[in-house]
């Protein structure tokens, strides 16, 4: 089983609409998730952060914490084509600061 | 604005050379990483650096080193180059807050 896991897509959603992007991770005392976005050829951009369970709403993003479920998402409203990027999932490791990603999940935003 | 700066942008070496990749924070962070990124496999921790001299191995450290002298430099060293570590490697600061990311080297071993 992957530290953490997402779905490779790509995930295909309508201009204006809510694209909605899932990871699950394994490591139970995980404290700390992240959410990057990475456009072809660049490198991984901050976009959300969250750690307690719950949602944290930033613009139009929302993340959600689920640690019971060990699961994490990251909505997107009134997407845009310029929003079509891969985006990655980070969770922290418990008792440490090491950082581990999920492979990511391509998204398309279709005008 | 945190700013991360790889030493290159794009490197070719021949099989068995020794590389240096040099990274380089401004914001005084204490945690700093290298990851490579290959197609499929997603991004995966080589090294990680937790204070100056100190370093931990991560999932593939295999045929890596590392060097932190100064908080704000880290470096990535590839002991003898072979094909196998044609990839794209990222180095990101982290202030506790998430990690940022510099522009990333893809390094191409022939």
């Amino acid at each position: 089983q992957k530290e953490v896991e997402q779905n490779s897509g790509p995930l295909s959603v309508p201009e204006g609409a809510i694209a909605s992007l899932n990871c699950t991770y394994s490591d139970r005392g995980s404290q700390s998730f992240f959410w990057y976005r990475q456009y072809s050829g660049k490198s991984p951009e901050l976009i959300m952060s969250i750690y307690s369970n719950g949602d944290k709403e930033d613009g139009r993003f929302t993340a959600q914490l689920n640690k019971a479920s060990q699961y994490v998402s990251l909505l997107i409203r009134d997407s845009q084509p310029s929003d079509s990027a891969t985006y990655l999932c980070a969770v922290n490791r418990s008792g440490g600061n090491k950082l581990v990603f999920g492979a990511g999940t391509i998204l398309r935003v279709k005008s | 604005d945190v700013k991360v700066t790889q030493s290159s942008r794009y490197l070719v070496k021949r099989t068995g050379e020794k590389v240096f990749l040099e990274c380089v924070q401004d914001m005084d962070h204490e945690n700093m990483f290298w990851y490579r990124q290959d197609p499929g496999l997603g991004l995966r921790l080589i090294y990680f650096s937790y204070d100056v001299k100190m370093k931990e191995k991560g999932d593939i450290p295999e045929g890596y080193s590392v060097s932190r002298e100064k908080k704000e430099r880290f470096s990535l060293i590839l002991e003898s180059a072979s094909t196998n570590q044609t990839s794209m490697y990222l180095c990101a600061s982290d202030g506790r807050v998430g990690a940022f990311f510099g522009q990333g080297t893809r390094l191409t071993v022939v």
